[in-house]
């Protein structure tokens, strides 16, 4: 069955950097566009990133576009997602999603002096 | 950027009872291959989405036949026949017709009377 498992929590200080990996199984990865989503504490959902890993094209929302890097690894099935100079408005669960339809478990990061 | 409208913000519902649920959008969903691309998720505390609906009325697998998709362009609403104790969570919809970004409705979170 389609499995995507997320790498654990993470506490970062203001201005540190976060990479976030997101292991697939049961499908062929390169087929299939990578969202990356994330939720702060209490609030709504929102598209952060999506990659194709087929071609490695990647398409960032305006909003931290300038700080937001998607990558792949197509030999191991793996997504990344690093976000540089950290704020504590980023603090948030980072969720990867295969398609809109399967989502990995979530990753907390979590940003505090 | 399209804007997704969901009402209620909450609702709360005797089991057995329908529930509805509408989105709207700030665009029409409808994409130039003729598919509208508006999606319904539900999401429980600590959990990442899980998909109910796709391109409007289409059930995922798994979903009971129970929740149901309608709508057109700019109109959408989820429908449950007879809402369950297991039902309970916030429900997003979301589209991705119009990207960059996908964009997500505030949720509308369901309650058991």
């Amino acid at each position: 069955q389609v499995q995507l498992v997320q790498s654990g929590g993470e506490v970062k200080k203001p201005g540190a950097s976060v990479k976030v990996s997101c292991k697939t199984s049961g499908y062929i990865f390169t087929n299939y566009i990578m969202f990356w989503v994330r939720q702060a504490p209490g609030q709504g959902l929102e598209w952060i990133g999506t990659i194709d890993p087929s071609g490695g094209g990647t398409t960032y929302s305006q909003r931290l576009q300038a700080r937001l890097t998607l990558t792949r690894d197509v030999s191991t099935s793996t997504a990344y997602m690093e976000l540089t100079r950290l704020r504590s408005e980023d603090t948030a669960v980072y969720y990867c999603t295969s398609m809109l339809t399967f989502w990995g478990q979530g990753t907390l990061v979590t940003v505090s002096s | 950027e399209i804007v997704m409208t969901q009402t209620p913000i909450s609702l709360s519902v005797t089991p057995g009872q329908p529930a509805s649920i509408s989105c709207k959008s700030s665009q029409s969903l409808r994409y130039s291959d003729g598919k509208t691309y508006l999606y319904w998720y539900l999401q429980k505390p600590g959990q990442p989405p899980r998909l109910l609906i796709y391109e409007v009325f289409n059930r995922f697998s798994g979903v009971p036949d129970r929740f149901s998709g309608s709508g057109s362009e700019t109109d959408f609403t989820l429908k449950i026949s007879r809402v369950e104790t297991e039902d309970v969570g916030i429900y997003y919809c979301m589209q991705n017709a119009h990207l960059p970004p996908i964009t997500f409705g505030q949720g509308t979170r369901l309650e058991i009377k």
